[in-house]
């Protein structure tokens, strides 16, 4: 399973747009891209999923260039309540794989 | 409401015993996951389930133990608690289990351990 790196923490503005960056060098051929959403005590929640170019869906996008070792979440015109810890998750259909979250990246919404 | 249902929500302890954490995947899943989640740290993945059968083991510990029945529900065993084992405990289910498939969290159980 690709081990992914994400920035630890970002801040922002409500009303911003903010890309969130995942590295993942070792994405096997077949392996998506997953982002979660996960706001304090909760269980996380599922964001966004792709393979490549570019997905579109009506909470954020998806950039994920040619070569697909990374990719960026995108997240349009913030508000205080997207405030949360953001997690890339990169696996295909193999059911042995382990889950890797890591420790996402931490994203504070300013007023 | 995902439609993952995880029993008890709250759960206290002293050291040296032992709990028992239930989760009810959604409907249909045939896969649950459970994760450990440590005050400000990352998800932990601990074991998946599919269909009855263990899949994948990642962190767990010997001292934890899962198993998941006939009717899908999976409970998670921790025995011998330590301070150190007090976390939320998430379970989480998907259709077919594979690691791109999107999954359903619970809303967890909060262990604290004395």
């Amino acid at each position: 399973l690709a081990k992914t790196t994400q920035p630890i923490s970002m801040d922002s503005y409500e009303g911003q747009e903010v890309n969130i960056t995942c590295s993942h060098n070792n994405i096997a051929t077949n392996d998506y891209i997953t982002w979660y959403q996960q706001f304090p005590s909760q269980g996380p929640r599922f964001i966004i999923q792709g393979y490549k170019t570019k997905v579109t869906n009506e909470v954020a996008s998806l950039f994920i260039p040619a070569d697909r070792k990374s990719s960026t979440l995108s997240l349009p015109r913030v508000s205080l309540s997207d405030t949360a810890v953001y997690y890339c998750l990169v696996g295909g259909v193999n059911r042995d794989d382990k889950i890797i979250f890591g420790k996402g990246t931490r994203l504070h919404i300013l007023p | 409401d995902s439609g993952v249902t995880q029993t008890p929500k709250h759960l206290i302890t002293a050291t040296g015993q032992r709990v028992t954490l239930r989760c009810s995947p959604r409907s249909g899943d045939l896969s649950v996951y459970w994760y450990q989640q440590s005050l400000d740290q990352g998800l932990q993945f601990l074991i998946q389930y599919y269909n009855g059968e263990e899949r994948a083991k990642g962190n767990i510990l010997e001292r934890f133990s899962a198993q998941q029945f006939p009717d899908l529900h999976s409970e998670l065993n921790l025995s011998s608690l330590e301070l150190g084992d007090s976390a939320l405990y998430f379970c989480a289910s998907s259709r077919a289990g594979g690691t791109r498939d999107e999954q359903f969290f619970g809303p967890g159980t909060r262990l604290t351990v004395l």
